[in-house]
């Protein structure tokens, strides 16, 4: 099993912020790699995939970076309709793992 | 567009089998190379998958679960099914159908659960 650790686990922000959240393996899974958006009562929705793809009709302050074990999301300035929890997943190795989850909220 | 549905019982007692359904609408489940999963998240908590199956019957399960859980497949009906017996208040959760997109697609690399079912809540009490 690939353990994914992911950090913050809550992060207090303002919109307008640039933030970053951090999934790190305990081992490398190349870029198979996808992170999540999911606000309460929904289901999650793909915001990026292979490590760095966008998703089609996800925007562009959204950008994800990193290969083998450590890998980042990154908002570049923080909208209201961002606060939300993001979650990555591996999907190199079964069974496929997410991480814990970053709880984005306002500060 | 495809979409996902699912449907079952809101409660099901401990010991028993907890049996879901996910219907897909606005396409064909057979159409393109994908996986149709199983995730469940319990309440506060974070994402769990349980499985996948192929239209043609191939199946991967997470080992955690892997004695306690089928999913199986009825193209005709454009659905897909988990069964998940012995069930216990540790299975208490929100369950997901989700669709994943093939890992590979020639020299692009793709993955991810594109498309998910808005959850259905499945408690396990007596």
């Amino acid at each position: 099993v690939i353990w994914m650790t992911q950090s913050p686990s809550l992060l207090s922000a303002s919109t307008g912020d640039r933030v970053t959240i951090s999934c790190r393996m305990s081992q490398g899974i190349s870029s198979y790699l996808a992170w999540y958006q999911q606000k309460p009562g929904k289901a999650p929705e793909l915001l990026i995939y292979a490590a760095s793809t966008l998703q089609s009709g996800v925007p562009s302050r959204f950008s994800g970076n990193g290969s083998g074990t450590d890998f980042t999301l990154t908002i570049s300035c923080l909208q209201s309709e961002d606060f939300a929890t993001y979650y990555c997943q591996q999907y190199y190795s079964f069974p496929w793992t997410f991480g814990q989850g970053t709880k984005v909220e306002i500060k | 567009q495809v979409q996902l549905q699912e449907s079952g019982p809101g409660l099901v007692k401990p010991s028993q089998t907890l049996s879901l359904t996910c219907t897909v609408s606005g396409g064909s489940i057979s159409s393109g190379s994908y996986s149709w999963s199983w995730i469940r998240q319990p309440a506060g908590k974070g994402l769990e998958w349980i499985g996948r199956i192929y239209t043609s019957g191939s199946t991967n399960y997470n080992p955690s679960l892997k004695s306690r859980v089928t999913i199986s497949v009825e193209t005709s009906k454009n659905q897909f099914s988990l069964k998940l017996s012995a069930v216990s208040a540790a299975d208490t959760a929100v369950y997901y159908c989700a669709r994943e997109r093939p890992t590979r697609d020639g020299n692009n690399y793709l993955g991810g659960f594109d498309i998910w079912g808005q959850g259905t809540m499945v408690t396990v009490s007596s």
